[in-house]
């Protein structure tokens, strides 16, 4: 139950593209979904995050869709460019929780 | 310059040794985090720290311990009882503890045992 599963594991886009990753939890108890990005070598950092009381988020080229009935959450990059070539990690907490529960992480490649 | 910092960026031990990881932040934070990042398995909570000489163990603290002696520093212990310690360590922050509080983390320690 404290689980969250991201997919797919890689994934390649065209420059221009629009990249899509998808996570899914099971803890009705989460109430709160941040996005980190990883580059090589580096360690994650914050790029967006979402409550379940909004459907959509949106910074820049970034959107967090949000399905709370289906329990699933999904990161859009509109105009994927090759810097945008990460790591990206879903992640999710509960009210009063003292920690994240990450997912298994998407390698992005956008290829120029 | 704010931030953490992780050192060394790269560890080699020999299998049966003990090696600590350092992790210090100079941004005043509360809570610090002990993460262990494994191909396709995501980041692995290890250790946590809200204050001072506290600290709660995560998801997967058997073969490893941690210390909280200042508040800007949590060092790491692989202990030779962590059964596959070859793994990339991540330190990270926050303000507090809680999902109010985003984390910054370090930039990770890979340590290789053999």
């Amino acid at each position: 139950q404290q689980q969250v599963k991201q997919s797919p594991q890689s994934l390649i886009v065209q420059k221009g593209g629009i990249s899509i990753i998808n996570c899914a939890y099971e803890n009705t108890a989460f109430d709160y979904f941040p996005w980190y990005q990883q580059f090589p070598g580096k360690g994650p950092a914050l790029l967006i995050a979402i409550r379940p009381d909004v459907s959509e988020k949106k910074e820049g080229r970034f959107t967090i869709s949000f399905n709370k009935s289906a329990k699933q959450f999904s990161l859009h990059i509109m105009d994927s460019q090759p810097g945008d070539s990460a790591t990206y990690f879903c992640a999710a907490s509960g009210t009063g929780a003292q920690k994240l529960v990450f997912g298994q992480g998407t390698r992005l490649t956008i290829n120029p | 310059d704010g931030g953490i910092t992780q050192s060394p960026k790269y560890l080699f031990r020999k299998e049966g040794q003990n090696v600590t990881l350092s992790c210090e932040q100079n941004l005043n934070h509360d809570a610090m985090y002990w993460y262990r990042q494994d191909p396709g398995q995501g980041l692995r909570l290890i250790y946590y720290s809200q204050i001072v000489n506290d600290f709660q163990k995560g998801d997967i603290a058997e073969g490893y311990s941690v210390s909280r002696e200042k508040k800007e520093s949590f060092p790491l212990t692989v202990t030779s009882a962590q059964k596959n310690p070859t793994a990339f360590y991540l330190c990270a922050s926050s303000q507090g503890a809680g999902q109010r509080y985003e984390q910054y983390f370090g930039p990770g320690t890979r340590l290789t045992v053999t």
